[in-house]
């Protein structure tokens, strides 16, 4: 079967520093996706990653080890804004087939 | 402003009857996708387009039944086939047919009465 896990619950405090940690088992890999999804919200791209290494953008940052099958999201300086859900991704094929993990909701905290 | 629509963003309707969602996207996207999500739980890909007129099966199709005539539309149809309709779809369309960076629609909250 093809499995991602992900915590389902992280709860941090504003200002401070998160991981988010995403190991998968799939029968193809080519990248590792990361979305953010407001409640009730439609699901927003913050990044992706095909090769092993760390990839920064802003405040958030994503990294791959494709050896270990292992991905995290990093989010620094947490806003209260930053309280979502957030999902990895496994893309299988050369299409835009996506298999998702079931989530994590991040809660920030005053 | 470019974008994807789905309308409407909440659908009742009895057991027994079959249902279309809209998508529609202006952004001159490739590829489009449609996806379920059940409370608490990850998307999961019902069926993608690669390419006006073709389409491929995801993984949970069963039930369900898509079109793409005009690349900026892919409708959704949930037949009544479908055991258990009642969840949230959300359609998504990239630039690319990698799919690499998906773009969603706000999504279609549908209720089977």
């Amino acid at each position: 079967g093809q499995s991602l896990e992900q915590p389902s619950e992280v709860t941090a405090v504003e200002g401070a520093i998160v991981q988010i940690n995403c190991t998968y088992q799939t029968s193809g890999f080519y990248g590792l996706s990361w979305y953010q999804q407001h409640d009730g919200g439609a699901p927003t791209f913050l990044s992706y990653n095909a090769l092993d290494g760390l990839e920064e953008t802003g405040r958030f940052s994503s990294f791959l080890s494709r050896s270990d099958s292992y991905g995290y999201l990093l989010l620094q300086e947490l806003q209260m804004k930053d309280s979502a859900s957030y999902f990895c991704a496994v893309r299988t094929g050369n299409t835009g087939k996506l298999i998702f993990g079931q989530g994590t909701t991040l809660q920030v905290k005053p | 402003d470019g974008g994807i629509t789905q309308s409407p963003k909440y659908l009742f309707r009895k057991e027994g009857q079959n249902v279309t969602l809209s998508c529609e996207q202006n952004l001159n996207h490739d590829a489009m996708y449609w996806y379920r999500q059940d409370p608490g739980q990850g998307l999961r890909l019902i069926y993608y387009s690669q390419i006006v007129n073709d389409f491929q099966k995801g993984d949970i199709a069963e039930g369900y039944s898509v079109s793409r005539e005009k690349k900026e539309s892919f409708p959704l149809t949930v037949t009544s086939a479908q055991k258990n309709p009642t969840a949230f779809y959300l359609c998504a369309s990239s630039k690319g047919t990698e799919g690499n960076e998906q773009f969603f629609g706000p999504g279609t909250r549908l209720t089977v009465l």
